[in-house]
């Protein structure tokens, strides 16, 4: 099925690990964003990519970094893990200049320990 | 910078009962209002608005959009427990539609 897949949906690191987050979408959409959402908080904006080649920071993106591989592709990277990052993150994608919305990846669960 | 703010934060009702959801936005350059349902995993899509007073409606949910007042309302009759969920409010800002999104309303709809 057509969608946003996000890898892993589990993880457990250890203060000071690093790691990065998989996300791959295939309906040729030219926007990314990585979200995460913490409990009361709703969903905040860590980094996006409006089209391929470019990234920008979101509301919250100190500790992250991104790399939008290609069209399909954009990860989100951990250098230094910290307790504080432990939360859900999602992946979006969009159709630039679009108002339908995004379609959300089903999101992974870090624990930073 | 944008922001959505919703209200109340969480809710606690019998099934059965009709409840009102509240959202209220700044943003420059308005474009849309976006509702969003969120379960276990991740948002999905239920209403987008862009017109003041158009009431948008699926199901036993209902939605509308007050661009004088800067806010929106989700309305769910009826409710059932397969209702509960946070209840995430979103505008698109900017040049590049990312989305800001309010705080969220849990609803727990008990039996």
């Amino acid at each position: 099925n057509a969608g946003v897949t996000q890898t892993p949906k589990f993880q457990v690191l250890k203060t000071g690990q690093s790691m990065t987050l998989q996300c791959a979408q295939d309906m040729n959409h030219n926007s990314m964003y990585w979200y995460r959402q913490d409990p009361g908080m709703g969903l905040r904006l860590i980094y996006y990519s409006a089209s391929e080649g470019t990234t920008d920071k979101g509301e919250v993106p100190n500790g992250y970094n991104v790399s939008r591989l290609n069209k399909r592709e954009f990860s989100l990277r951990l250098e230094s893990a910290a307790p504080s990052q432990t939360s859900v993150y999602f992946c979006a994608s969009s159709a630039l200049f679009t108002n339908y919305g995004y379609t959300f990846g089903s999101g992974t669960r870090l624990t930073v320990v | 910078e944008d922001k959505v703010v919703q209200s109340p934060l969480s809710l606690v009702v019998h099934e059965g009962d009709t409840v009102t959801l509240n959202c209220s936005y700044e943003v420059t350059n308005f474009r849309s209002l976006l509702w969003y349902k969120q379960e276990k995993k991740a948002p999905t899509f239920l209403f987008m608005l862009t017109s003041s007073g158009i009431e948008k409606k699926s199901g036993r949910l209902s939605s509308i959009l007050d661009k004088k007042e800067l806010s929106s309302i989700l309305n769910i009759t009826a409710t059932q427990t397969g209702d509960s969920a946070i209840y995430l409010c979103a505008v698109p800002g900017g040049s590049n539609y990312k989305l800001t999104f309010g705080k969220g309303t849990l609803l727990t709809v008990n039996p």
